[in-house]
């Protein structure tokens, strides 16, 4: 069982924001980073430690934390956004990487 | 920075496969490294990882059968698979972490395709 939820999939209209949402209670405690990847392409880092964005990453991606719970924010999304998201902590517990399921965000 | 993994390839159940990762403009053994891999249509899925000091740490669906090491004279990292199983097929990546702690994974490779089937 993953311990980091995230919805399977949404979509969003251009020029809307889109809110991506990670669940679990280990995020209360740790750290959390994001990747962003494309179809056929390999993961990028998008934003780490809760809300550092990386060299390179649109100010139009933001993040957040909040109890459990982790939200990667893009706004006035375009279409070059669709991709797979995923949310990742490390566990000290258990010293283990986790990966959230993913979400796979459609532009319409 | 560059990370170049290689080594995949079609290997039968049981068997042993070793993944390389050359590094560019990095330096391995100054860098926590982590090996993450993806089976078709899947997630993301942590394999293993490898402290600047030596300390390692496997997901518990590996530990056992594979075993991370570094080549500190070729700046290489490698993952030894042995008794492969058909769902350890996927692509995999060599990574490497933003700081000296096991956090974000800033640097990642193309992935290299290990597929196990008869």
């Amino acid at each position: 069982s993953n311990v980091l939820t995230q919805p399977p999939s949404m979509s969003v209209a251009p020029g809307k924001t889109a809110s991506i949402t990670c669940g679990g209670d280990k995020i209360e405690f740790n750290p959390v980073h994001w990747y962003q990847q494309k179809s056929g392409q390999a993961p990028v880092m998008v934003m780490y430690y809760n809300n550092d964005r990386p060299r390179g990453i649109p100010e139009r991606f933001s993040g957040s934390k909040s109890g459990t719970t982790a939200t990667l924010t893009i706004s006035r999304v375009e279409g070059g956004d669709e991709a797979d998201y995923y949310c990742q902590i490390w566990d000290e517990d258990t010293a283990h990487v986790l990966f959230g399921g993913g979400t796979k965000l459609t532009v319409l | 920075v560059q990370l170049v993994e290689t080594g995949g390839g079609l290997v039968q159940p049981g068997g042993s496969l070793r993944l390389s990762c050359a590094a560019s403009d990095l330096t391995v053994n100054n860098n926590f490294m982590a090996w993450v891999r993806q089976a078709p249509g899947r997630g993301l899925d942590w394999v293993s990882l490898i402290y600047t000091g030596g300390t390692t740490y496997y997901a518990d669906s590996v530990k056992g059968r594979f075993t991370i090491t570094r080549d500190d004279s070729k700046n290489v990292l490698h993952l030894q698979m042995h008794d492969l199983r058909v769902d350890d097929t996927a692509v995999y990546y060599c990574a490497s972490f933003i700081t000296n702690s096991p956090d974000g994974l800033d640097y990642w490779g193309q992935g290299t395709l290990v597929t196990v089937s008869t």
